[in-house]
């Protein structure tokens, strides 16, 4: 939903250890939903993405879980790694098929302590 | 994969003065672009939506007067911050839509800018 300015939530987590970060959206009308990495002073990374037709889509170490009925998603990371800690981002729009706009979430510090 | 070079990543300006930010899609055009303005350890705020050859769409909230921005080839979205103030100091972030395998919306790097 609309990021309202809050100051970032931190999770941490121990390297080796799973991680899952959570994300709550607001429009029920979305139907692309994309995660974003962002390092310090740096643009979003695209992590992975999925579509409202889907509850669950796997990437390499990461996996994207949607519950459209609570409208919530999260990103779940496997064996976290030092090289993992940035802000994560959760971003939503409608119709994965034009150019709309994405609207991001309010993001999570992921930071892994050896 | 689909690359936005934005330039430059980081700028000191007077206040009162204008500063130009570029956007340049590198592999690919871009018939649309976005503008964010991101304030520390906060999300992304869209500013505005950039169609190529026409007007760009302002968020509500946002001063088109002050923020200009000019798309003026596919491949090109600058945003002008016009008297500048210490309160535009921020990061700005563009982002351009590519069709690639993953429907990017594929982001620069981002501009520091701060206004002294």
């Amino acid at each position: 939903g609309e990021s309202v300015g809050l100051h970032l939530p931190t999770l941490s987590v121990q390297e080796g250890d799973n991680s899952i970060i959570n994300c709550a959206y607001s429009n029920s009308a979305s139907d692309y939903f994309i995660w974003y990495k962002q390092e310090s002073g740096k643009g979003p990374q695209f992590i992975i993405d999925i579509r409202s037709n889907m509850d669950k889509r796997q990437g390499q170490r990461v996996t994207v879980l949607l519950n459209k009925t609570v409208k919530h998603l999260s990103l779940q990371i496997a064996a976290t790694q030092p090289g993992d800690s940035a802000v994560y981002f959760c971003a939503e729009t409608r119709g994965a098929g034009g150019g709309n706009k994405l609207t991001f979430g309010t993001g999570t510090q992921l930071k892994v302590e050896l | 994969g689909a690359v936005v070079s934005q330039h430059p990543s980081r700028v000191i300006c007077k206040s009162g003065t204008s500063v130009k930010i570029e956007c340049r899609s590198l592999d690919f055009q871009a018939t649309t672009m976005f503008w964010y303005r991101q304030f520390p350890k906060q999300s992304l705020m869209l500013m505005a939506t950039s169609n190529e050859g026409s007007k760009a769409t302002y968020e509500q909230g946002v001063e088109k007067d002050k923020f200009l921005i000019n798309h003026a080839s596919l491949t090109l979205s600058t945003l002008t911050v016009t008297s500048a103030h210490p309160e535009d100091s921020s990061f700005y972030i563009c982002s351009a839509r590519s069709y690639s395998e993953h429907y990017g919306y594929t982001f620069g790097s981002g501009t520091r800018l701060t206004v002294v």
